[in-house]
């Protein structure tokens, strides 16, 4: 049972937009910096955003990232077959003094 | 741009220590927290804990009791041990590093437990 709740699975078609939702509790995403994570099938998780909204170096801006209360959500447009893949959200929870995780989002393009 | 690797025995006992040390590259390991993660195959991602180069950690209560981090800056690595592990230790582990530097995660190394 993973700290943060995502759904299993999501998915949507070429070209179109897809959202991703994380929701937590105010001791992990209410007080604390959201990051996400792509991992593409049998390779190493990447970040994606980080700090709630901010895209590391070489991300593209079709990626995007808001939080609002204890919950955070990806945007992901222009959706190509190159993104299926899982996504993780993860933040800090400050009750267990430890980084926690969403179970994973399988993303489908179809 | 900071680079980071993993390195570990591939295959461990069970009731005994796993070991696995992570190489950083491109830059000083002389700041910020270095962080540990596991995959188990076909799960989701597990957040172990981080090091700082004060040596101060923080650990996944989960793990607590069987988990140790280290440092050496002399060598530009942070290494992990898990004491006890059973089969249920059995994963990819993964070190990253801190977003200021980009973030990065290394491919992971297959640690199975098994006699």
């Amino acid at each position: 049972q993973s700290v943060l709740t995502q759904p299993p699975s999501v998915s949507a078609a070429p070209g179109q937009k897809v959202t991703i939702s994380c929701s937590g509790s105010s001791s992990n995403i209410g007080n604390n910096h959201v990051s996400w994570y792509q991992q593409l099938p049998g390779t190493a998780p990447k970040l994606l955003i980080y700090d709630n909204d901010n895209r590391p170096s070489g991300i593209p801006d079709r990626f995007s990232g808001s939080k609002s209360g204890t919950s955070a959500t990806l945007g992901i447009t222009g959706l190509q077959t190159g993104d299926e893949a899982d996504y993780y959200c993860g933040t800090w929870d400050s009750s267990l003094s430890s980084g926690v995780f969403g179970g994973g989002t399988k993303l489908t393009v179809l | 741009q900071v680079q980071v690797q993993e390195s570990g025995p591939g295959l461990v006992k069970p009731s005994e220590t796993l070991s696995v040390t992570c190489t950083v590259s491109g830059g000083s390991i002389s700041r910020y927290s270095w962080t540990w993660f596991r995959q188990p195959a076909g799960k989701g991602l597990e957040w172990i804990g981080r090091i700082n180069t004060s040596g101060s950690t923080n650990y996944n209560p989960s793990l607590k009791s069987r988990v140790t981090l280290s440092i050496d800056t002399s060598k530009n690595q942070f290494s992990l041990q898990l004491s006890s592990v059973t089969a249920a230790d059995t994963a990819v582990y993964y070190c990253a590093s801190p977003v200021a530097v980009g973030g990065h995660w290394g491919q992971g190394t297959l640690v199975t437990v098994s006699s």
